[in-house]
C-alpha cells in the first residue's frame, strides 16, 4: 500500500520569504501523480500544484514549485515571495496512475509571519 | 470555473440518528468519491464510485455508510446510525475520467458534528 509522509507538522516563514515543505512517499508503482493542496482555515481543499512521475521536469505554478527526486520519492513543495494568504494546513497527496485511490499525508501547519 | 458543491456546509445531529450529505458533482465528471478528516487529522479515503457503483472502500467504510446517485445528478453519503466518532469534514471529490485528467475536484466540505 502506497504512503505519504509529512514530517514537518508545523512550520514558519517570513513573509516575502521562501519555505520549503518536505514530502515523501512510497509506492511499488512507475507512474503515478503527486499533488500538494492548501487547506485554509475555512477547510476547503484546494489544489496548488500536481506533478506527474513521467514527468522529469519539476511543475511550477506561479511563486509555488517542487522538487520532484523519484529515486528518492521525494517530492517538496517551494513556496516563493510567501504571503499572509499563505498561511494553511499543506498536504502532500498521491494519486495512482488513473488520479484516483488517493493517499495523503498527515499535513503540514504553514504559518507566514508579517 | 465549475465546481463541486456539498449541503449543508454543517449538520448536527444526535448519536444514532441517520444523516445524508449531498454532493453535486461536475456535470461531466464520472468519478465520485467521498473522504473524512476529522479535525486535525489528515484526510481519508471512504469510498469511490464510479458507473453507479462502488468502486472500491475503505475499512472505515462499514455497513453504517452508503452511497448512492439517486437522481443523476446528486451524489449522497448515507450514515445509518452516527456514532460521536463520525464527527469530521466529509470532502466530495470527483474526476471527469481516469488517465491523464489526474486530478479530484474537491468540494467545500460539510461538517458533520454528532452530538
Amino acid at each position: 500500500a502506497q504512503t505519504v509522509t509529512q514530517s514537518q507538522p508545523e512550520m514558519s516563514v517570513q513573509e516575502a520569504e521562501t519555505v520549503t515543505l518536505s514530502c515523501t512517499y512510497d509506492t511499488s508503482e512507475s507512474d503515478y501523480y503527486l499533488f500538494w493542496y492548501k487547506q485554509p482555515p475555512s477547510r476547503q481543499m484546494i489544489l496548488v500544484i500536481r506533478q506527474e512521475a513521467y514527468k522529469q521536469q519539476n511543475a511550477t505554478e506561479n511563486r509555488f514549485s517542487v522538487n520532484f527526486q523519484k529515486a528518492a520519492k521525494s517530492f517538496s513543495l517551494k513556496i516563493s515571495d510567501s504571503q499572509l494568504g499563505d498561511a494553511a494546513m499543506y498536504f502532500c497527496a498521491y494519486g495512482d496512475n488513473y488520479g484516483q485511490n488517493f493517499v495523503f499525508g498527515p499535513g503540514t501547519r504553514l504559518s507566514v509571519l508579517p | 470555473e465549475p465546481e463541486v458543491t456539498q449541503t449543508p456546509s454543517h449538520q448536527v445531529t444526535q448519536m444514532g440518528q441517520e444523516v445524508i450529505l449531498r454532493c453535486v458533482p461536475i456535470s461531466n465528471h464520472l468519478y465520485f468519491y467521498w473522504y473524512r478528516q476529522i479535525l486535525g487529522q489528515k484526510v481519508e479515503f471512504l469510498v469511490s464510485f464510479y458507473n453507479n457503483e462502488i468502486s472500491e472502500k475503505s475499512e472505515i467504510f462499514d455497513d453504517q455508510f452508503s452511497v448512492e446517485r439517486p437522481d443523476g445528478s446528486n451524489f449522497t453519503l448515507k450514515i445509518r446510525s452516527t456514532k460521536l466518532e463520525d464527527s469530521a469534514m466529509y470532502f466530495c471529490a470527483t474526476i471527469r475520467t481516469s488517465g491523464i485528467a489526474g486530478e479530484q475536484y474537491f468540494g467545500p466540505g460539510t461538517r458533520l458534528t454528532v452530538t
